[in-house]
């Protein structure tokens, strides 16, 4: 069965970095896109980035643009999230999620990890 | 800024139906096929429904959803206790090149 792990997550300071990973099995990981979502405490959830299944066309959310990176390594079937500059309002719980194709579109989510904590705070 | 709008809560007794709405426009729900989640206390979310009306294996015939338009909606023909959840519906959006979520709807059991 699909099984999306991720880890990384910790208490880090307002400005520095914090890179997240996300180990996928159960499924060929080269043939899906990815995502990550946030979900701040008692908030709802928040769509951060997608990276297409070869890693060539990648989107994200307005409020991490410029300081989130999403990658991905298909020889180990890991997904990344590079967080630089982050920010009070970036605390929440991070999860992976694996891409969807509907009607040509492979940005949906279906999957689920369980999710990292990341906190921000000095 | 959530794009899609949900009302905050819904409830009702065991056994009744319960609504919940999903309000969008032309850019998402419009265009595309809406999903819904469903996350459990504690949680992480799970995929409830997919292409507007489709159930995944395992969810129960009891949750439907449909499409009309710029809005969605989820029902529940019968309500039991552990349906107690956040749910969330969320569409790819064509303008932003976004995975964009509802406000999310707490339900509850009485």
């Amino acid at each position: 069965q699909v099984q999306l792990v991720e880890s990384g997550g910790g208490v880090v300071q307002p400005g520095r970095s914090l890179r997240l990973s996300c180990a996928a099995s159960g499924f060929t990981f080269s043939s899906f896109s990815m995502h990550w979502v946030r979900q701040a405490p008692g908030k709802g959830l928040e769509w951060v980035a997608v990276l297409s299944y070869d890693g060539s066309v990648k989107y994200y959310a307005d409020s991490v643009r410029g300081r989130f990176t999403i990658s991905r390594e298909n020889s180990n079937s890991t997904l990344y999230l590079q967080m630089n500059t982050l920010r009070v309002e970036d605390a929440a719980v991070y999860y992976c999620a694996r891409g969807y194709c509907s009607g040509g579109n492979c940005n949906l989510i279906d999957h689920w990890g369980q999710g990292t904590l990341v906190t921000v705070s000095s | 800024q959530s794009v899609l709008t949900q009302p905050p809560s819904a409830s009702g007794t065991p056994g009744q139906r319960v609504t919940i709405s999903c309000s969008g426009s032309s850019s998402n729900i419009g265009t595309n096929s809406v999903f819904w989640y469903q996350q459990l206390p504690g949680a992480a979310p799970k995929l409830l429904i997919y292409n507007n009306n489709q159930r995944p294996s395992g969810v129960p015939e009891r949750f439907s959803g449909s499409k009309s338009g710029t809005s969605a909606s989820l029902a529940n023909s019968g309500l039991r206790s552990d349906d107690e959840a956040d749910y969330y519906c969320a569409a790819w959006d064509d303008s932003l090149r976004a995975y964009v979520f509802g406000t999310g709807t707490k339900v509850t059991v009485l």
